[in-house]
């Protein structure tokens, strides 16, 4: 069965870090695409990153995000990872990893979400 | 990356069909056959509904189906389900090769 679990969540104060993680099982990871997406509360979905299967050489953000997020892989631990910078009161949501299950084009398999709040 | 353009919210009755249209530019919907549509329920994560324009997944009952002409996308809910009631995204793939959302599609089952 697909599983993906995101952590690293919480509160953190505007211009803090945080790592967050998603841990998959169930699947070889190194052959999907997989994406970052986002979901401010009571909000839309907002497409964060993405970055290509096997050695995540391809990588792409959103401007909102863009030189403050990074994305990575590690498929010998079945783990994708988001570094955030520099973080924003507009930041806070809940974040989502998701992979290309079909064409790549897609989120096919989502996780459930951690929350990411920016207070002071 | 402006999100593409969906209605607010629909409405329908059991039984009836509904469809959510779902507009952007040539530099996304239109230019490729990669939109795909998601379903979300209060509180959980999105789920897969259609993807590349008009196939679905399996699993996903054959009610829902999609479709494309020009510009604009559209998912179609036929013989509508109270359970069927949830929140709707359009994506698709840009020029840019980045992803965009639609805004989201409230349905509500009368």
């Amino acid at each position: 069965e697909v599983q993906l679990v995101e952590s690293g969540g919480g509160l953190v104060q505007p211009g803090g870090s945080l790592r967050l993680s998603c841990a998959a099982s169930g699947f070889t990871f190194s052959s999907y695409e997989v994406n970052w997406v986002r979901q401010a509360p009571g909000k839309g979905l907002e497409w964060v990153s993405y970055m290509s299967s096997s050695t995540g050489r391809t990588i792409y953000y959103a401007d909102s995000v863009k030189g403050r997020f990074t994305i990575s892989r590690d498929n010998a631990k079945n783990s994708l990872y988001l570094q955030m910078n520099s973080l924003r009161a507009e930041d806070t949501a809940v974040y989502y990893c998701a992979l290309g299950a079909y064409s790549g084009y897609d989120f096919g398999y989502w996780g459930q979400g951690t929350l990411v709040t920016v207070s002071s | 990356q402006s999100a593409l353009t969906q209605p607010a919210s629909v409405s329908g009755s059991p039984g009836q069909s509904i469809t959510i249209s779902c507009t952007g530019t040539s530099s996304d919907v239109g230019g490729y056959n990669y939109v795909s549509w998601y379903q979300q329920h209060p509180g959980k994560a999105p789920k897969l509904m259609i993807y590349d324009v008009s196939n679905r997944p399996s699993g996903v009952p054959d009610r829902f189906s999609g479709s494309k002409s020009g510009n604009t996308a559209s998912l179609t809910i036929s013989g509508l389900q109270a359970e069927d009631e949830a929140d709707y995204y359009c994506s698709s793939y840009t020029s840019s090769s980045t992803r965009v959302f639609g805004g989201g599609t409230k349905l509500t089952v009368l």
